[in-house]
């Protein structure tokens, strides 16, 4: 099993342009979470999934958006990028019932 | 402040020494995930304590669970350079769709000097 998978491992934006961090799991978990980590501030939840089609929003979801057409994947869309969101970003998974979270590798992600 | 705090927030230790790193939770508890990352990596799960006075080792790394003082310790014992990196604890909420959330300390950056 690849795990939690991240691609991709560095972005450069310039300011206003939107992208897609991508996430897929081959775990089957139904729960599948995105963060940001910034420094000294920890790991930030930006927007979870508790399935296929349900998604809902954590402590700091402006300026992303996210879907869950399927288990696997669960991409996040940054609309018009600001450096506020310049940052190292994270999507995890986890079975149902559980809140052990597997990470993937992470995306570190620069907006000048 | 931070649901969850963690001292210190960096540690510098000789090699061999002992260190503790405190996760100290300011809601109650229900379960807590202590994580490694190194630079540049993604974040390596280390144990998971879920009852009051659990205490769980693996390797040279012991973590405890004290419910009533809603706080966590990490202890590593005689350090080595692979132990260093930033650690994390993380509180699971109660059931049903906060399953699925972790929320997370600030971090502890540990360094092992040589």
């Amino acid at each position: 099993n690849a795990g939690v998978t991240q691609t991709p491992k560095f972005q450069v934006l310039k300011t206003g342009q939107s992208m897609t961090l991508q996430c897929a799991q081959d775990m089957n978990h139904e729960y599948m979470s995105w963060y940001r980590q910034d420094p000294g501030m920890g790991l930030r939840l930006i927007h979870y999934s508790v399935g296929a089609g349900i998604t809902d929003q954590g402590e700091v979801p402006n300026g992303y958006n996210v879907s869950r057409s399927t288990t696997e994947d669960f991409p996040l869309r940054l609309l018009s990028a600001a450096p506020s969101q310049t940052s190292v970003y994270f999507c995890a998974s986890s079975q149902f019932g559980s809140a052990l979270q597997y990470f993937g590798p992470g995306t570190r992600l620069t907006v000048t | 402040s931070q649901e969850l705090e963690q001292s210190p927030q960096s540690l510098i230790v000789q090699e061999g020494k002992n260190l503790t790193i405190n996760c100290t939770s300011s809601k109650t508890l229900y379960g807590l995930y202590w994580y490694k990352q190194k630079y540049g990596e993604g974040l390596i799960f280390l144990m998971m304590l879920q009852k009051g006075g659990e205490e769980k080792s693996h390797e040279k790394i012991t973590a405890k669970l004290d419910e009533k003082k809603q706080q966590s310790s990490l202890h590593i014992t005689a350090s080595q350079p692979s132990h260093a990196g930033i650690y994390l604890c993380g509180a699971g909420r109660s059931g049903g769709t906060s399953y699925g959330k972790l929320t997370f300390g600030q971090g502890t950056i540990l360094t092992v000097h040589p």
